[in-house]
């Protein structure tokens, strides 16, 4: 069964600190890893992550996934209010397609 | 971009009775839409995947016959929770595969009551 961990479960900080979010995964067949921002609603897609070592880079986050390792960090530098969300890292399989498996995600509230 | 709808966004029943929910894609085929549960701070968890045309695949532990799944088109799936009860109250988000990536809908909230 796919399995996706994510830590740590919530943080708060301050305005303008960075901060690295953690995802490990277990899946018996990768295809991707993606992480997505979820506030009120539906989940809205950041990045997916195929190759191990190449950055994904969109404006304050960045993403990186180690396939040896199995893991993946999002980062937040910078972090402003509106980043307050929860952020789930998903892992989709080969074996049916675009199946995701979510992690529980990690909780972010950034205080003034 | 892609654009997934859902309807309603909000829905209150009395336990005992039936709710559909709608998930369309608008500007886009989809031959596979996705449907999960989310409950008040947790994950989304998969409850099934819904192919045009065919019977919907669903996982362990979700009751086909409680939540039927039709995907009559490429545009629109519909999963309608049958004889609801307190506990089914819960943020219903469905998905649409576009290649190799998947846009969800704004979710719909059904409260039981």
């Amino acid at each position: 069964e796919d399995k996706v961990v994510q830590s740590p479960l919530s943080l708060v900080v301050h305005e303008g600190d960075t901060v690295t979010l953690n995802c490990s995964y277990e899946v018996t067949n990768f295809r991707s890893l993606l992480w997505y921002k979820q506030e009120k609603k539906a989940p809205t897609f950041l990045f997916m992550l195929t190759s191990s070592g190449i950055e994904k880079k969109s404006g304050r986050l960045s993403s990186i996934l180690d396939k040896k390792e199995l893991f993946s960090i999002l980062n937040i530098t910078a972090t402003q209010t509106g980043d307050s969300a929860v952020y789930l890292c998903a892992v989709e399989n080969t074996g049916t397609a675009s199946k995701l498996t979510f992690g529980t995600g990690t909780r972010l509230q950034v205080t003034l | 971009g892609a654009v997934v709808s859902q309807h309603p966004s909000r829905v209150i029943c009395k336990s005992g009775t039936s709710v559909k929910i709608e998930c369309r894609s608008l500007d886009f085929q989809a031959t596979t839409m996705f449907w999960y549960r989310q409950f008040p701070k947790q994950s989304l968890m998969l409850m099934a995947t819904s192919n045009e045309g065919s019977k919907a695949t669903y996982e362990q532990g979700v009751e086909k016959d409680k939540f039927l799944i039709n995907h009559a088109s490429l545009t629109l799936s519909t999963l309608t929770v049958t004889s609801a009860h307190p506990e089914d109250s819960s943020f219903y988000i469905c998905s649409a595969s576009y290649g190799y990536e998947q846009y969800f809908g704004p979710g719909t909230r059904l409260t039981v009551t």
